[in-house]
């Protein structure tokens, strides 16, 4: 599968700052990459599907303009979440997609954010 | 909707076999997916069925039935290592993946 990285592993901010979490496709141009967010126990929710080179498709209930994403080349998207809140903490995680035949996402290491 | 269902947690003993199982309902169906997740790790990928049937890879197995919308996790030889959640995963449309809450599977010995 595809090699998947995600800077930085861990980030502690004061609330109101920005954040910005970086997903790398090591060995794999990738068109589409997703970011999901993790709380303690709870499994992980789909916040976004990044397309390279156009527009993230936001879930519902996830505010575009707090959490932007850029996904300006195959092998890397940003996602950065603007004016953190202690509510944002949160373990955040992307994977790319490999459009092959059976669509497998392969996962980064995760990003955990604690906001002060 | 989507809707996935599996137990929150098990409790099997070093060497046994486990079953876990999992239950869907999607729009647009493209397969079921297993991972496994280490606490305070991403997923890692399992395996994935489209196709009616069992696939088998090493001491890990995974079952699918379309009609039933469910599927099983079995893994065999249990080895402490495998304490872990365990995500089921279905995909709809656009690809995207709508997951379970996990099954926190813990290995005794």
């Amino acid at each position: 599968g595809a090699v998947v990285s995600q800077h930085p592993s861990r980030v502690i901010c004061k609330s109101g700052t920005s954040v910005k979490i970086e997903c790398r496709s090591l060995d794999f141009q990738a068109t589409t990459m997703f970011w999901y967010r993790q709380f303690p126990k709870q499994s992980l929710m789909l916040m976004a599907t990044s397309n390279e080179g156009s527009k993230a498709t936001y879930e519902q209930g996830v505010e575009k303009d707090k959490f932007l994403i850029n996904h300006a080349s195959l092998t890397l998207s940003t996602l950065t979440v603007t004016s953190a809140h202690p509510e944002d903490s949160s373990f955040y995680i992307c994977s790319v997609l490999d459009s092959g035949a059976r669509a497998a996402q392969y996962f980064g290491p995760g990003t955990r954010l604690l906001v002060l | 909707g989507q809707n996935i269902d599996q137990p929150t947690e098990m409790t099997a003993t070093e060497g046994a076999i486990v079953q876990i199982n999992c239950t869907y309902q999607t729009s647009g169906f493209n397969g079921l997916f297993w991972y496994q997740q280490h606490a305070g790790e991403a997923p890692t990928f399992l395996s994935y069925n489209v196709l009616d049937g069992l696939e088998e890879k090493g001491r890990f197995s995974s079952f699918l039935s379309r009609s039933k919308g469910y599927s099983y996790l079995l893994l065999k030889e249990l080895q402490m290592k495998d304490s872990a959640s365990y995500l089921c995963a279905a995909t709809g449309g656009g690809n995207k993946l709508t997951f379970g809450t996990g099954t926190q599977l813990k290995v005794e010995l």
